[in-house]
């Protein structure tokens, strides 16, 4: 099956600093990827989506200038936390598509 | 938007017994339902999926049924096992590799 690797799987940062969370697919290539957020002992909720080339589509809720995602190639998606706060502290985990959605196996941000 | 409601938000079933998950949804342009097995800190596992030109499809211990008109549909496990034991989250998509709008997940305790 194909594979989706995210980088790091856990960060711990200081209040107010940027986090970069990598999303790639290793063995195709996706136009799509999308970004979900997981608080604990909740479901996954959509965040945005990504397009190759393109700006992304965020959802309702969803602040924009605060999470900023970069989908430079077919591979790679990059999703930013900027000035990042405690309540930002959640499980983020990306999907590419290709003929179905597969996921990464998240990132762990734990924000002091 | 869509919605996705999932009941009940935890099941303790004793081994060997079924396990029985309900969804509905609101969107009749969702026409891709997938069923994802989350263990705690993992990415979530598709375990079946059903499209909604089919009423129902089972794989080994696992179904699912589809109704439609009622825009519900179920996940079925049969002869549960303590490996069964886990979150389980329905999801509902207009197309098998677009966005994906999860339940409320169920968590799921098979007993010995």
């Amino acid at each position: 099956g194909a594979v989706v690797s995210q980088h790091p799987s856990w960060v711990i940062c200081k209040s107010g600093t940027s986090v970069k969370i990598e999303c790639r697919s290793l063995d195709f290539q996706a136009t799509t990827m999308f970004w979900y957020r997981q608080f604990p002992k909740q479901s996954l909720m959509l965040m945005a989506t990504s397009n190759e080339g393109s700006k992304a589509t965020y959802e309702q809720g969803v602040e924009k200038d605060k999470f900023l995602i970069n989908h430079a190639s077919l591979t790679l998606s990059t999703l930013t936390v900027t000035s990042a706060h405690p309540e930002d502290s959640s499980f983020y985990i990306c999907s590419a598509r290709w003929d179905e959605q597969f996921f990464g196996p998240g990132t762990r941000l734990t924000v002091l | 938007g869509e919605n996705v409601e999932q009941h009940p938000s935890t099941l303790s079933v004793q081994e060997g017994d079924s396990a029985v998950i309900k969804c509905t949804y609101s969107d009749s342009a969702s026409n891709y339902f997938p069923w994802y097995k989350q263990e705690l800190g993992k990415r979530p596992q598709l375990i079946i999926d059903i499209r909604s030109n089919v009423g129902e499809k089972k794989d080994q211990r696992i179904a699912v049924t589809l109704n439609k008109t009622a825009k519900h549909f179920s996940l079925h496990i049969t002869e549960t096992q303590p490996e069964d034991s886990a979150v389980y989250f329905c999801a509902a998509s207009d197309n098998q590799g677009g966005k994906l709008i999860f339940g409320q997940g169920t968590e799921l305790s098979v007993k010995p």
